[in-house]
């Protein structure tokens, strides 16, 4: 079975410093990962996607995010936080297993909070 | 706008009443997905479609929910006898045609609050 973990349910940065959001996965075949963002009230829009080619990935608003096998994780990275950065953000693993539906399976989610 | 369309956006109900939820994908998207998600936690996987055949059901989806994807277009979710426990977002998302390796994009929810 897959499985996502997101360590810190709350990151809390200064405008203008590094955001870093951790995520690790668990999954017996090669995973697809993915990044969301969730404003208030709001659905999810996804940030950027890992689907088994470049491993340093580069999605919108400036955020990045490496794939490491060897560490089973998926962090996402932005050099310079925004006030508009404020937001849940949540790590998700396509499902590949048996049903191999293309379900999402989702993280706990990170709130990030930007102060400035 | 992601182009997925969710009805309504908040719906407030009396336990023991039923609701009835819409979503309206993107029209040439023939996978659907259905998820909940409770405060403070990520989405949780509900059911899935593949046109108009529901092909996976979650055990959190009990006796007292169905959904139905009629030709394949939108769908609908349905909740009966609702409970204070069913008091959550309700998201729809559609992927493009493809692989398990498409991004799914998801509609703006549906948050029900069950008084």
């Amino acid at each position: 079975a897959q499985s996502v973990t997101q360590l810190g349910s709350h990151v809390s940065v200064s405008e203008g410093a590094l955001v870093l959001l951790r995520c690790n996965y668990s999954s017996s075949v090669p995973p697809y990962l993915f990044w969301y963002v969730q404003y208030p009230n709001q659905g999810l829009q996804l940030l950027l996607k890992y689907t088994s080619a470049a491993t340093l990935v580069k999605g919108i608003n400036g955020f990045e995010a490496e794939f490491k096998k060897s560490e089973t994780s998926f962090h996402l990275t932005k050099p310079s936080a925004h006030m508009s950065d404020a937001a849940e953000y949540f790590c998700a693993v396509s499902d590949r297993g048996s049903s191999n539906t293309g379900k999402l399976i989702f993280g706990q989610g990170t709130t990030l909070q930007v102060k400035p | 706008d992601t182009g997925v369309s969710q009805n309504p956006r908040h719906k407030i109900t009396k336990r023991g009443q039923n609701v009835t939820f819409r979503c309206d994908p993107i029209s040439e998207h023939n996978r659907l997905y259905w998820y909940r998600q409770t405060l403070g936690q990520g989405p949780e996987f509900l059911t899935y479609f593949q046109n108009e055949a529901q092909l996976e059901k979650s055990r959190l989806l009990s006796d007292r929910f169905s959904a139905e994807r009629p030709k394949g277009s939108f769908s609908t979710l349905e909740i009966q006898r609702t409970e204070q426990g069913d008091s959550a977002m309700y998201l729809c998302a559609s992927p493009p045609p493809g692989g398990v390796n498409t991004e799914a994009f998801f509609g703006q929810g549906t948050r029900l609050t069950v008084v």
